[in-house]
């Protein structure tokens, strides 16, 4: 089952916050953030596991919420450099099953 | 330290045709995994390795679709025949870990274009 994200695209100037949702249908055992840029390759941002502690990488952060079965990506201060289409994967049930990716969030940081 | 390395980075083949793409993962990574990303589209699991085994290949079209990964190592992805709708990226990535609760490494994958 796909996860939904949203917002589907969103446009920011630098400094500006954004939020990126990812929701299933599904119980959830943990949800991995990555980014792509244009034509390249998916990088990793962090993994939130069940039970687990909401994670960080630089200026950006993410929840996890078990009950609602959703995660949120955070970037506060946004700069140029975070423009892309961000990508939740989403691990169900008890664990150690293939990751189902969301359709991605497009975010274009401008000047 | 190198990433996952692709080849060839664009493939343009006519239908029918076969085609084949390969992949080094990171030095040391003993799982490897092959997706695909159509435009528009996160990337989707087509099978996944422990070494030399397969051990995740249900999505994997069997039909058309073959995959092997000899040594633990390297890895190469065939389709025989391709038909249109095999036009997207082919990603390859990998990771330390045995289960996908693992940060997974990506390569710039193999753009499929069938004609």
């Amino acid at each position: 089952q796909q996860p939904v994200q949203s917002p589907q695209a969103v446009i920011l100037r630098e400094g500006e916050d954004a939020v990126i949702n990812c929701s299933s249908s599904k119980a959830l055992y943990s949800v991995h953030w990555y980014r792509q840029k244009h034509g390249e390759a998916p990088v990793f941002l962090m993994i939130l596991l069940k039970g687990g502690e909401q994670m960080r990488h630089e200026k950006i952060s993410a929840s996890f919420n078990e009950k609602k079965q959703q995660s949120s990506l955070y970037l506060t201060a946004s700069q140029l450099s975070y423009s892309g289409t961000y990508f939740c994967g989403t691990e169900m049930g008890l664990g150690n099953t293939p990751l189902v990716f969301g359709k991605g969030t497009r975010l274009s940081v401008i000047a | 330290e190198a990433g996952v390395v692709q080849s060839p980075r664009y493939k343009i083949i006519e239908k029918k045709q076969p085609v084949a793409f390969w992949c080094n993962p990171i030095s040391g990574h003993n799982t490897l995994y092959w997706y695909l990303q159509n435009l528009g589209q996160g990337p989707e699991l087509l099978i996944r390795y422990e070494n030399e085994e397969a051990v995740d290949d249900s999505q994997l079209p069997k039909d058309r679709f073959s995959a092997e990964r000899l040594k633990g190592v390297d890895s190469t992805l065939k389709i025989q025949p391709a038909e249109l709708g095999d036009s997207a990226v082919y990603l390859c990535a990998s990771s330390l870990g045995a289960d996908y609760s693992n940060e997974q490494f990506f390569g710039p994958g193999t753009r499929l274009t069938v004609l």
